[in-house]
C-alpha cells in the first residue's frame, strides 16, 4: 500500500523568508501525481500545486515551488517570500492510476511577522 | 459556480445517536469520496464511489454507512455515533485522475 509521510508536523518561518516542507512517499508505480493541499484556519482545503511524476521539471506555481525528487521519492515544497496568508496546514497527497488519494499527516506552518 | 456542498457545517451528537451527512456536487464528477480528519493523521478514507451505483469501503469504514443517491449526491450516516467518531468529516469529488478533487467545506462533527 502506498504511504505518504510528512516528518515535520509543525514549521515556522518569517514573514518574507523562505521555507520548505517535506515530504516523502512510498510507491511501486512509475506513472503518478503528487499534490499539496492548505488548508487555512477556515477549513476549505485548497489546492496549491500538483506535480506528474513522469515530468522531471518541477513544477512552480507563483512563490510556491516543488523539488521533486522521483529516485528518493522525495516530494518538497518550497514557499518564497512567506506572507502571513500562508499560514495553515499542508498536506502532501499521492494519487496513482484511478485509485484515491493518499495524504500524509499534515504540516502545520506558523508565519511570524 | 457551488462545487462541493457539505451539510450541516458543525453538528454535536449524544453517544447512540444517529445521523447523516450530505455532500453534493455539481460538476458531473463521477468519482465522490468521504474522508475524516484527526490530528495528527491526515485525512483517512472511509469511503468511496467509483461512479454512480457503486461504493467501496476505504480505511476507516467500520461504524458508517454511505449511499450514492445519484450522480450529485453521496450521503455518509453514522448509525450509532461514538465517542471514537469526533472528527472533520470532509466529502470531495474528481473526475480524472490525474486532477486532485475538489473538497467541501467540511463538517465538524462532536459525539459526546
Amino acid at each position: 500500500a502506498q504511504t505518504v509521510t510528512q516528518s515535520q508536523p509543525e514549521m515556522s518561518v518569517q514573514e518574507a523568508e523562505t521555507v520548505t516542507l517535506s515530504c516523502t512517499y512510498d510507491t511501486s508505480e512509475s506513472d503518478y501525481y503528487l499534490f499539496w493541499y492548505k488548508q487555512p484556519p477556515s477549513r476549505q482545503m485548497i489546492l496549491v500545486i500538483r506535480q506528474e511524476a513522469y515530468k522531471q521539471q518541477n513544477a512552480t506555481e507563483n512563490r510556491f515551488s516543488v523539488n521533486f525528487q522521483k529516485a528518493a521519492k522525495s516530494f518538497s515544497l518550497k514557499i518564497s517570500d512567506s506572507q502571513l496568508g500562508d499560514a495553515a496546514m499542508y498536506f502532501c497527497a499521492y494519487r496513482y492510476g484511478g485509485s484515491r488519494l493518499t495524504f500524509g499527516e499534515g504540516t502545520q506552518l506558523t508565519v511570524n511577522p | 459556480n457551488a462545487g462541493v456542498t457539505q451539510t450541516p457545517k458543525f453538528q454535536v451528537l449524544k453517544t447512540g445517536q444517529s445521523m447523516t451527512l450530505q455532500c453534493a456536487q455539481d460538476m458531473n464528477h463521477n468519482s465522490m469520496y468521504w474522508y475524516r480528519q484527526d490530528p495528527g493523521m491526515g485525512l483517512r478514507l472511509i469511503y468511496y464511489s467509483a461512479s454512480e451505483g457503486t461504493t467501496d469501503k476505504g480505511e476507516v469504514p467500520n461504524g458508517y454507512n454511505v449511499s450514492r443517491l445519484n450522480k450529485r449526491e453521496f450521503s455518509l450516516r453514522l448509525e450509532s455515533a461514538a465517542p471514537s467518531q469526533t472528527s472533520v468529516y470532509f466529502c470531495a469529488s474528481s473526475e480524472y485522475y490525474r486532477e486532485g478533487y475538489t473538497f467541501g467545506s467540511g463538517t465538524r462533527l462532536t459525539v459526546v
